[in-house]
């Protein structure tokens, strides 16, 4: 069975300013990771994914995920949040064989202040 | 290249209807996923198809059901609709037969309410 938990529902950053969005997965195997970011009314985008390579892993717009084994956490940051970060972000876990079923997280909705 | 198409955007239906739902993969994508994402439960996974074959079910009544077909297109049916039913349906299509490695596409969604 694999489970994710993204620790904040909400984070507000002010434009210029670090963002963090935390997650810690449980899995029986060594999983797939993903980031998906939904801006109102959209559908999923794909950020960034983790499939057992390098354990830093970058992505679109900015943003990086390290995976981090000892920890269980696949935590999403960017230097320098942008107006147009303000969105949910959601972590979510796949396995071997998952066959389409990806596990989501709650979501973690980022606000940007100017 | 054409991203995963979803029709249509926005549906109302009425309670106890019936609603068909549509959903285009990404060209040479056989791996068709579907989801449910409601404020309450966020996103729940309904079922996938792979080459017309349905390989993975979630945990909804039976008055959901899916198909896909031998283009890889797919469509999803909910019966007998009920007020909790109202929800964005998403799609979402991958070019691995597991998918995991690849990650998936997912479609803009329709958004379905039931009044």
């Amino acid at each position: 069975a694999q489970s994710v938990t993204q620790l904040d529902s909400h984070v507000s950053v002010s434009e210029g300013t670090p963002v963090l969005l935390r997650c810690n997965y449980s899995s029986s195997y060594s999983p797939s990771l993903f980031w998906y970011v939904q801006h109102p009314n959209k559908g999923l985008q794909l950020l960034l994914k983790y499939t057992s390579a390098a354990t830093l892993v970058k992505g679109i717009n900015g943003f990086e995920a390290e995976f981090k084994k000892s920890e269980t956490s696949f935590h999403l940051t960017k230097p320098s949040a942008h107006m147009s970060d303000a969105a949910e972000y959601f972590c979510v876990v796949s396995g071997t064989d998952s066959w389409g079923k990806l596990q989501f997280g709650a979501g973690t909705q980022v606000v940007v202040t100017p | 290249k054409a991203g995963v198409t979803q029709t249509p955007r926005y549906l109302i239906k009425t309670r106890g209807q019936q609603v068909t739902l549509s959903c285009s993969p990404i060209s040479g994508h056989r791996s068709v996923s579907w989801y449910q994402q409601t404020p309450g439960q966020g996103l729940q996974f309904l079922f996938e198809y792979f080459s017309e074959t349905q390989r993975n079910k979630g945990n909804f009544p039976g008055r959901f059901s899916g198909r896909q077909f031998s283009n890889s297109r797919s469509e999803m049916n909910v019966s007998t609709l009920e007020l909790g039913d109202s929800a964005l349906y998403l799609c979402a299509s991958s070019s691995s037969a597991t998918g995991d490695r690849s990650g998936y596409t997912f479609g803009s969604g329709t958004r379905l309410t039931v009044v």
